[in-house]
This record gives C-alpha cells, structure tokens and sequence, in this order.
C-alpha cells in the first residue's frame, strides 16, 4: 500500500456520460498530480494541485476538470466520454510542488463502451 | 518539444543476465531524471538523478546520469524472474510545477 488511495479502482461507463474519479494523497503530502496512462500514449501528466490550488496543466481535455478540496483529497471529473477516454487514471502524490509526483496510487481502470 | 525516449521497447533476457536500459532526454528548464518500475499498477519510485556522473544504487539496480549528453542508464545485474516489469524512465522540468513527462517504457521479461 503506498500511501495514496483511488477510488473506484474499475469503471465502465457508456459514451456521454461523466465520471468522478477520487484521490486520497498519502499523509502529510500537499501536491496531487494526476496521469493518464493508456497504451499509445504511454503516460500523460493531466494537472496538478498543491494545496487546493491549480498549479499546472499538462495535457489535460477541457472535457476533463479537477479541484483539490481542503481536506487534501481531490477528484478528477471526465464529462461526455468517448471510447478514446478508456485508460488507466493515476494519481500521485508528493510532500512539496516541485518534486515530481513521487508516490503513485493504483489507479482507476476506466473503460467507456 | 519536450520529449523522453526509452530504448529499448521489450527486452526478454534470462535469469542472470545483466541488462542496461536506456533514457535519452530533452526537457525544457531539467531538474531531474526519475526511473519508475511499473509491475501491475502503479509505478513504484526507483531512483531520482540529478547530479551527473554520480551513481546510485539500490541492491542489484543501479542508475547514472549524464547531462551533458542528455541521457540516463538503469542497469540491473543477475537479474531475477521478479525483475519482470515495465521501467519507466522521467524527466522532471522542475520549477515550482515539477512535473514529469515520461517514456513510453521498456517492457523487461526476465525467463527462469
């Protein structure tokens, strides 16, 4: 168990619909990262939260939103789906803003039919 | 472009063997190069590079950078069954976003 926990761990959903995937950072780590990972792209960095606040976008769609609460967990929403939406969502976890996403959750398995 | 790129793709070896992994790097503002083992799920941490010329190493695993040529090493010795992975190799363009961008991998299959 690494610390940082995602929840659900699988989903499928049809096409048009939205999902909201959940993210526990391990204790005490303030930046949640979020990544996509699916098998052409290999690993995406999507966002980045430190502290409740927006602190970088990467590659993410702007079907795709995110929010840090105060309590540290964050959720990743993803709005009318497509079948191209179908990867493994991580999120990851660090102490600090500028450490990279250190500790990795076991991700959320998304398959939109 | 920012870009990481792993060489090679898949690699099958036999027990024993020792192997060497590739990273070759250009990102904007480089921090650090990261290596991430990737069995099931999640990738778990290896190593964090960011000093060039200075080996690390963690058992039968060890990891170089060099920055002047812009490319990392992960070599692992005698290498055993559970080695089997896909590695992962990022770099960190650092500043307060710290963020990472990846290779797509180099699958290792390590036979009994």
């Amino acid at each position: 168990d690494s610390g940082v926990t995602q929840t659900p761990k699988h989903l499928i959903t049809a096409t048009g619909q939205r999902v909201t995937l959940r993210c526990s950072p391990r204790s005490g780590d303030l930046s949640v990262y979020w990544y996509q990972q699916s098998l052409d792209q290999g690993l995406q960095f999507l966002i980045q939260y430190y502290n409740g606040e927006e602190r970088a976008k990467g590659n993410i769609l702007e079907r795709f939103s995110a929010q840090q609460f105060p309590d540290l967990h964050s959720e990743l929403n993803l709005s009318s789906l497509e079948l191209g939406d179908s990867a493994l969502y991580f999120c990851a976890s660090s102490a600090a803003a500028g450490q990279g996403a250190g500790t990795f959750g076991s991700g959320t398995r998304l398959t939109v039919v | 472009e920012d870009k990481v790129v792993q060489s090679p793709l898949s690699l099958v070896v036999h027990e024993g063997d020792t192997v060497t992994l590739n990273c070759s790097y250009e990102v904007t503002n480089f921090r650090s190069l990261l290596w991430y083992k990737q069995e099931k799920k999640a990738p778990t941490f290896l190593f964090m590079l960011t000093s060039s010329g200075i080996e690390k190493k963690s058992g039968r695993l060890s990891s170089i950078l060099d920055k002047k040529e812009l490319f990392s090493i992960l070599n692992i010795t005698a290498t055993q069954t559970g080695d089997s992975a896909i590695y992962l190799c990022a770099g960190n363009y650092g500043g307060s976003q710290g963020n990472l961008i990846f290779g797509k991998g180099t699958k290792l299959s390590v036979k009994p």
